[in-house]
C-alpha cells in the first residue's frame, strides 16, 4: 500500500524567512508525485507534477524536487500569501492510478 | 492551468432529502474523475473513482447506494448523496485527470449540511 508523510505538521515563518517541507513516500512503481496548495474552505490548487529522481520544477517562490524516496517544496523569501496547506500526492503504477495524499502541513508566513 | 468546476459551491437540505452534486471539467475531457470527502483539519479521502462510460468504484466502506455517482460525459460527473442524514454534512471535492500532461485537477469544493 502507498505511503505518504509529510512533515512538519505545521509551519510558522516571518516574512522572507525562506524553508522547506518534506514529503516521503513508499509507493510501488511511481507513475507520479503531486503538490498541491489549499487553502481554507477550498478546493486543492495544483502545483507541480514529478515524475522521476533529479526532477525539479518551479513556480514563483515555490521549487519542488524529488529524490527516490522523498520529496522537498522550497518556500523562498515567502510572503503572508503563501499561507495555506501544502498536500503531498503519489500515484503508483499499478492498478487504478489513484493518489495516495499525505496529512499535509500547514504553513502560515507573518508579515 | 486546466479547470474544473462544481455545482453548488453550498448547500443546505432536511434530512432525508437527496442533493445532487455537479462536475464539471471546463477545458479538457475527463475520462476519470474522482469524488472526495474531506473533514475539518484532515486530508482528502477518496470515496470513489469514475469513469465516463461504466459504474464507479467506491472505496471501503463508502456506500454505494447512498452516494450515487454518474459519469455521463467526458466532462461531467455527479454525485447524489441520497436520503441525507446530518452525518453526511461534509465538504466534497471532485477531481478530474487530465491525460495530456498527466495530472489530476480538483474543483473548489461543495460544502453541504443536512438538518
Amino acid at each position: 500500500e502507498d505511503q505518504v508523510t509529510q512533515s512538519p505538521e505545521a509551519l510558522r515563518l516571518q516574512e522572507g524567512e525562506s524553508s522547506s517541507l518534506n514529503c516521503s513516500y513508499t509507493v510501488s512503481g511511481l507513475r507520479g508525485l503531486f503538490w498541491y496548495r489549499q487553502d481554507p474552505g477550498k478546493g486543492p490548487e495544483f502545483l507541480f507534477t514529478l515524475y522521476s529522481a533529479g526532477e525539479e520544477k518551479e513556480k514563483e517562490r515555490l521549487k519542488a524536487t524529488l529524490t527516490k524516496k522523498e520529496s522537498f517544496l522550497h518556500i523562498t523569501a515567502p510572503k503572508p500569501e503563501d499561507s495555506a496547506t501544502y498536500l503531498c500526492a503519489v500515484q503508483g503504477g499499478w492498478g487504478d492510478y489513484k493518489l495516495s495524499f499525505g496529512a499535509g502541513t500547514t504553513v502560515t508566513v507573518r508579515a | 492551468g486546466a479547470v474544473v468546476s462544481q455545482h453548488p459551491s453550498w448547500v443546505i437540505c432536511k434530512s432525508g432529502t437527496s442533493v445532487k452534486i455537479e462536475c464539471r471539467s471546463l477545458d479538457f475531457q475527463a475520462t476519470t474523475m474522482f469524488w472526495y470527502r474531506q473533514f475539518p483539519k484532515q486530508s482528502l479521502m477518496l470515496m470513489a473513482t469514475s469513469n465516463e462510460g461504466s459504474k464507479a468504484t467506491y472505496e471501503q466502506g463508502v456506500e454505494k447506494d447512498k452516494f450515487l455517482i454518474n459519469h455521463a460525459s467526458l466532462t461531467l460527473s455527479t454525485l447524489t448523496v441520497t436520503s441525507a442524514h446530518p452525518e453526511d454534512s461534509s465538504f466534497y471535492i471532485c477531481s478530474a485527470r487530465r491525460q495530456v500532461p498527466y495530472e489530476q485537477y480538483f474543483g473548489p469544493g461543495t460544502r453541504l449540511t443536512v438538518t
